[in-house]
C-alpha cells in the first residue's frame, strides 16, 4: 500500500512568516500534486509536479518534487491570512487513481 | 467556469437502506471518479469509470457499491445496503481524456447513516 505522510499535521504562524510543509513516501510516484480543501468543499488542485527535482512557483507558493520522486514540499513565502486552509499532498502511482495524504491544516494569524 | 455538481449536498439514511448519490461531471469530460472522505481521515479513491466501464476500483468498492452513467450527463454511485461505516463525504471527480493529471472535484455529498 502506497502511503503519503504529511508534516506537520497542524501549523499556526504569524502573517508575514515563511513556512514549509512536507510530503513523504517510501514509494515512487509518477507525479505528485498539491490540493487545497476548504471546509465542506472538494479538493482544488494547486499544482502537479511530474519530473524529479522539478520546482514550480505559484505566486508566493513554491512546490518541489524530490529527485527520487518520493517526496515533495510546499513553501509559502510571507504567509497571508488568506492562505489559511487544509493543504493535501496527493500522488499518482500509475494508473488513474489519486492517493491522498491526510493533509496539513494551516492557520495564519493576522 | 464549468464545475462538477453533486446532489444532494447532505443525505441521511437508515442502516440497510439503499442510497444513490448523483453527480453531473463537466460536460466534455470522459473520465469519472468517486472518492470518499470519512470525517477526520484522508480522501480515499473508490472507483474510476471510462467508456461505460469501471477502469479501476479499490478494496473499499465491494459488491455493495455500483456506479452507472444512466444518461449523457449524470454519473451515480449506489450503495445497496448502507452500513454505519459508510458515513462519509463522497466526492465525484471528472477529467478530460487529454489531461492525465487534472481531476476536477465536486463539492461532495455528506452521507450520514443512522
Amino acid at each position: 500500500t502506497q502511503l503519503l505522510e504529511q508534516s506537520p499535521q497542524f501549523l499556526s504562524i504569524q502573517e508575514g512568516e515563511n513556512l514549509t510543509v512536507y510530503c513523504n513516501s517510501s514509494s515512487v510516484f509518477s507525479s505528485l500534486q498539491w490540493y487545497r480543501q476548504e471546509p465542506g468543499e472538494g479538493p482544488v488542485l494547486l499544482v502537479t509536479v511530474v519530473t524529479g527535482g522539478e520546482v514550480k512557483k505559484l505566486k508566493r507558493l513554491t512546490f518541489q518534487f524530490g529527485d527520487a520522486r518520493k517526496d515533495s514540499s510546499l513553501h509559502i513565502t510571507a504567509a497571508q491570512p488568506g492562505d489559511t486552509g487544509l493543504y493535501l499532498c496527493a500522488g499518482l502511482p500509475g494508473g488513474d487513481k489519486i492517493i491522498f495524504g491526510k493533509g496539513t491544516r494551516l492557520h495564519i494569524l493576522p | 467556469e464549468p464545475e462538477v455538481t453533486q446532489t444532494p449536498s447532505h443525505q441521511v439514511t437508515q442502516m440497510g437502506q439503499e442510497v444513490i448519490l448523483r453527480c453531473v461531471p463537466i460536460s466534455n469530460h470522459l473520465y469519472f471518479y468517486w472518492y470518499r472522505q470519512i470525517l477526520g481521515q484522508k480522501v480515499e479513491f473508490l472507483v474510476s469509470f471510462y467508456n461505460n466501464e469501471i477502469s479501476e476500483k479499490s478494496e473499499i468498492f465491494d459488491d455493495q457499491f455500483s456506479v452507472e452513467r444512466p444518461d449523457g450527463s449524470n454519473f451515480t454511485l449506489k450503495i445497496r445496503s448502507t452500513k454505519l461505516e459508510d458515513s462519509a463525504m463522497y466526492f465525484c471527480a471528472s477529467r478530460l481524456r487529454t489531461s492525465l493529471y487534472e481531476q476536477y472535484f465536486g463539492p461532495g455529498t455528506r452521507l450520514t447513516v443512522t
